[in-house]
């Protein structure tokens, strides 16, 4: 049974680009959430995902957006990338109230 | 809104002693409580839950926490501390699927 897995693994932009990166989910699960992890702190919740849906939203700016397919598979978009942007994005995926399993993150660098 | 609270961004630990990481939440419904491990360059992994039930809860490679409402804490033990145990550990408190982490301990184990 795969867990979850993301994509890219690393990314390098620029700034004033956009990105988009991916995630699938573990096998049964129907939910997906993002966080940003900023170098030597903890994630922060950015959004979550719930039957194609955005369900709930952290305190980030428009440029950050999503997605989620029919397959419960999502993205997440970043326009108009700032330096601050860089940071390890993870995602996450449950089912109700089950524990949330961790994809290994995709590594964003902003020049 | 629910958060938590790790004190001591850097711990270091003996081979074969105790480890202890403290956490303190805030919460305004009870609690769902999680503590997580990241090992260099990879994602999360859970180490151990608390949602209802035992407030003693036992996890993965020998780490214990116990919940006490009381202290609002949710402190992580382990007894012998292994060098496979260096890693940054969170702490987490869940609200609708939504995960407020700390700031994390980088544990380092000294030999």
């Amino acid at each position: 049974d795969a867990g979850v897995t993301q994509s890219p693994t690393h990314l390098i932009k620029t700034r004033g680009q956009q990105v988009t990166l991916r995630c699938s989910p573990k096998s049964g699960h129907d939910t997906v959430s993002w966080y940003q992890q900023a170098l030597g702190q903890g994630p922060q919740f950015i959004f979550q995902y719930y039957e194609e849906e955005e369900r709930q939203r952290g305190n980030f700016p428009d440029r950050f957006s999503g997605h989620q397919f029919p397959n419960y598979s999502s993205e997440l978009n970043v326009n108009a990338l700032l330096l601050g942007d860089s940071a390890l994005y993870l995602c996450a995926s449950f089912s109700l109230q089950e524990t949330q399993y961790f994809g290994p993150g995709t590594r964003l660098l902003v020049l | 809104a629910q958060s938590v609270t790790q004190l001591g961004s850097h711990v270091s630990v003996s081979e074969g002693a105790l480890v202890l990481l403290r956490c303190n939440y805030s919460s305004s419904v009870p609690p769902y409580l999680f503590w997580y491990v990241q090992y260099p360059n990879q994602g999360l992994q859970l180490l151990l839950k608390y949602t209802t039930g035992a407030t003693l809860v036992k996890g993965i490679n020998g780490f214990e926490a116990e919940f006490k409402k009381s202290e609002t804490s949710f402190h992580l033990t382990k007894p012998s501390a292994h060098m496979s145990d260096a890693a940054e550990y969170f702490c987490a408190v869940s609200a609708l699927g939504r995960l407020a982490f700390g700031k994390g301990n980088q544990v380092v184990v000294i030999p």
